[in-house]
């Protein structure tokens, strides 16, 4: 049973911010959300995690909603080399597994 | 420090051969992965090793597929008698982790097996 659901695809444009969607409707208390991206022929990167509060660093920003139901990944200045797949999980912090889903392929575009 | 280390980054082999991957997490992670990717596909689970733990093997598709992790570092894959079928990247990762909690996990580069 997938715990995250998130839109297949997306483009954005080099420069502008890519703000990434996920639904977790069914997130446990004790279930953090966690980001990480594939480029292409890559392994997969940690970007971020959270439990409720939002959440920056240099790479991204992250935005949990107060109901933790849904959280955006936040991307200020997308580059060409943002683009990759990126996937959300969510997970309880001592879960070793990590499940990826199909994630969504962002493509900056030019 | 260095990242994750996988070698070969690439390998093809004959259809019944056996082949090792090699794994060399970060030092000083206890837990380490082993996942594989399909062409096209999403990641799956294999394997995971914490500290002296026995090793969850529950993502292992088949008794063809083994690993080891010697003296808490390096880890091998093994798999015997290779298909077809086994052709993927296979991606190994490694974290800082306990009974309690888990940090984030480090991927490796991959290694991209060919069975012809």
């Amino acid at each position: 049973d997938a715990k995250t659901t998130q839109p297949t695809s997306m483009d954005c444009a080099e420069g502008r911010a890519a703000n990434l969607p996920c639904n977790h409707s069914t997130i446990s208390g004790n279930e953090y959300v966690y980001w990480y991206r594939q480029i292409h022929s890559q392994g997969p990167q940690y970007i971020i995690h959270g439990l409720k509060n939002n959440e920056t660093n240099e790479m991204a920003s992250l935005i949990i909603t107060e109901d933790r139901k849904s959280s955006t990944l936040i991307l200020p200045h997308a580059t060409l080399r943002d683009t990759a797949v990126y996937y959300c999980i969510v997970r309880v912090v001592n879960d070793y597994k990590l499940s990826f889903g199909a994630g969504t392929t962002v493509t900056v575009r030019a | 420090g260095a990242g994750v280390s996988q070698s070969p980054s690439n390998k093809v082999t004959e259809k019944g051969k056996d082949v090792e991957l090699r794994c060399d997490p970060i030092s000083g992670h206890t837990a380490l992965y082993w996942y594989r990717q399909s062409l096209g596909q999403g990641l799956e689970f294999l394997i995971y090793f914490q500290g002296n733990s026995a090793p969850d093997k529950s993502g292992l598709p088949s008794d063809r597929f083994s690993a080891e992790r010697t003296g808490g570092s390096v880890s091998t894959l093994t798999i015997q008698r290779t298909q077809q079928e086994d052709s993927a990247v296979y991606l190994c990762a490694s974290s800082l982790a306990s009974r309690t909690m888990n940090t984030e996990a480090f991927f490796g580069q991959g290694t991209r097996l060919t069975v012809v």
